[in-house]
């Protein structure tokens, strides 16, 4: 079955950095896009960042922008989310999902999150 | 930007009861319109893509319709495992939005 595992995350300081890891398991990992969605503590979802099938394409929300960066490794079946300058409104929980590859498909499925805390 | 907006924020239904939440898009979307079902604590579930497709193995009384820019998500026969916040979400364009979600209780 189709398992996304995140980890990586915890406290850190405003400023610093951070690496989030997704591994995947169950399907056939270089066939499908991967994203990134966060959830501030008792806020609604909001996209992060996407990474095509194949690496080639990578989509960010204006607030991360230069500061993120989205990476997969098909050998390790492993989607990454690089976090640089972070700030305190990157507080929240993490989650990586698939994007399924038929006509129309959204996000399928999610791994369970991982919480990232920025705060001195 | 496109922005999602869905009401009411919250409602309050009864066990057995048919439900209908509203997700309107600040543009025409076509029916790049998913729903997501989302516990306390818990990972967001997909539920809808398409505007009106079931995800495999969500049940049926879920459904969803709509193109353009009004959706709706109709849960029928309400059980208490469907007590939860609904989100609806575009994928027309990146950035990929949410709705600001619709929390379904108990009354």
């Amino acid at each position: 079955q189709v398992q996304l595992v995140e980890s990586g995350g915890g406290v850190v300081q405003p400023g610093r950095s951070l690496r989030l890891s997704c591994a995947a398991s169950g399907f056939t990992f270089n066939s499908y896009p991967m994203h990134w969605v966060r959830q501030a503590p008792g806020k609604g979802l909001e996209w992060v960042a996407v990474i095509s099938f194949d690496g080639s394409n990578k989509y960010y929300r204006d607030t991360v922008e230069g500061r993120f960066t989205i990476s997969r490794d098909s050998s390790k079946n492993t989607v990454y989310l690089q976090m640089n300058s972070l700030r305190p409104e990157d507080t929240a929980v993490y989650y990586c999902a698939r994007e399924g590859n038929t006509a129309m498909a959204t996000l399928d499925y999610w791994g369970q999150g991982t919480l990232i805390t920025v705060s001195s | 930007d496109i922005q999602m907006t869905q009401s009411p924020p919250s409602l309050s239904a009864s066990v057995g009861d048919r439900v209908t939440l509203t997700c309107r898009a600040s543009q025409a979307i076509s029916n790049y319109l998913a729903w997501f079902q989302q516990k306390p604590g818990k990972a967001p579930k997909s539920l809808i893509y398409a505007a009106s497709s079931l995800q495999s193995g969500v049940p049926s009384k879920f459904s969803g319709s709509g193109s353009g820019t009004d959706f709706t998500l109709t849960i029928n026969s309400l059980q208490p495992e469907d007590f939860a916040t609904y989100y609806c979400q575009q994928y027309v364009d990146y950035p990929l939005t949410f709705g600001g979600g619709t929390k379904v209780e108990i009354k």
